[in-house]
């Protein structure tokens, strides 16, 4: 059974704060993953992809992969309460994407 | 302006009444999935297509079926509704090329 494995949080930090979410997943043969946020009641939506090793920034988004680890992290500099939402780590796996359960992430003002 | 469309986006039923959940999408994308959304376990994969008349089983397909006759529409079908079908729904899709889904609006279905 593969696996993508998430704190649930909630992980709170105060404005202007650096977050940090994590991810582990158990299919070493995957090659691409992606964090999604949804807020409470909306559905996922796609923030950030990442393919090889290393770092990849976007904006205030850095993600961060580590495959001989299994290890995804995003890092959101300069957190706003706009960013609360919980946070989707998605792994591929073959023909779909397999979804950890989600960090909650509370950015207070 | 690119998007995934469901309908309906809320619906109440009983057990036993067929209902059949509709999604669009308007990129061209040959990749079409859906998922149930539920407290305590995530997303989790009905049903996916791969492309026109090509359809696959997810991790959760018991008592739901689906079609592809068209690259743009993936209907989901629910031949007789359960309770414990009661769940949000979204659809996805992607390039095949890619992986990177965009998803619907959700459908909250609720059968009693």
């Amino acid at each position: 059974q593969k696996e993508v494995e998430q704190n649930s949080g909630p992980l709170s930090v105060p404005e202007g704060a650096i977050a940090s979410l994590n991810c582990t997943y158990s299919d070493r043969g995957s090659q691409s993953f992606f964090w999604y946020r949804q807020y409470s009641g909306k559905s996922p939506e796609l923030i950030m992809s990442i393919y090889s090793n290393g770092d990849k920034e976007d904006g205030r988004f850095t993600a961060q992969l580590n495959k001989a680890s299994q290890y995804v992290s995003l890092l959101i500099r300069d957190s706003q309460p706009s960013d609360s939402a919980t946070y989707l780590c998605a792994v591929e796996a073959g023909t779909a994407l397999i979804f950890g359960k989600g960090t909650t992430l509370s950015v207070s003002s | 302006e690119a998007q995934v469309t469901q309908n309906p986006r809320y619906l109440i039923t009983v057990t036993g009444k067929k209902l059949t959940v509709t999604c669009s999408q308007n990129m061209n994308h040959e990749y079409m999935s859906w998922y149930r959304q539920d407290p305590g376990l995530g997303l989790r994969q009905i049903y996916y297509s791969m492309n026109v008349e090509v359809t696959d089983k997810g991790d959760v397909p018991e008592g739901y079926k689906v079609s592809r006759k068209e690259k743009r529409n993936f209907p989901l079908i629910l031949e007789s509704p359960s309770p414990n079908q009661t769940s949000l729904y979204f659809c996805a899709s992607s390039l095949a090329t890619t992986n990177e889904q965009f998803f619907g609006p959700g459908t909250r279905l609720t059968v009693l």
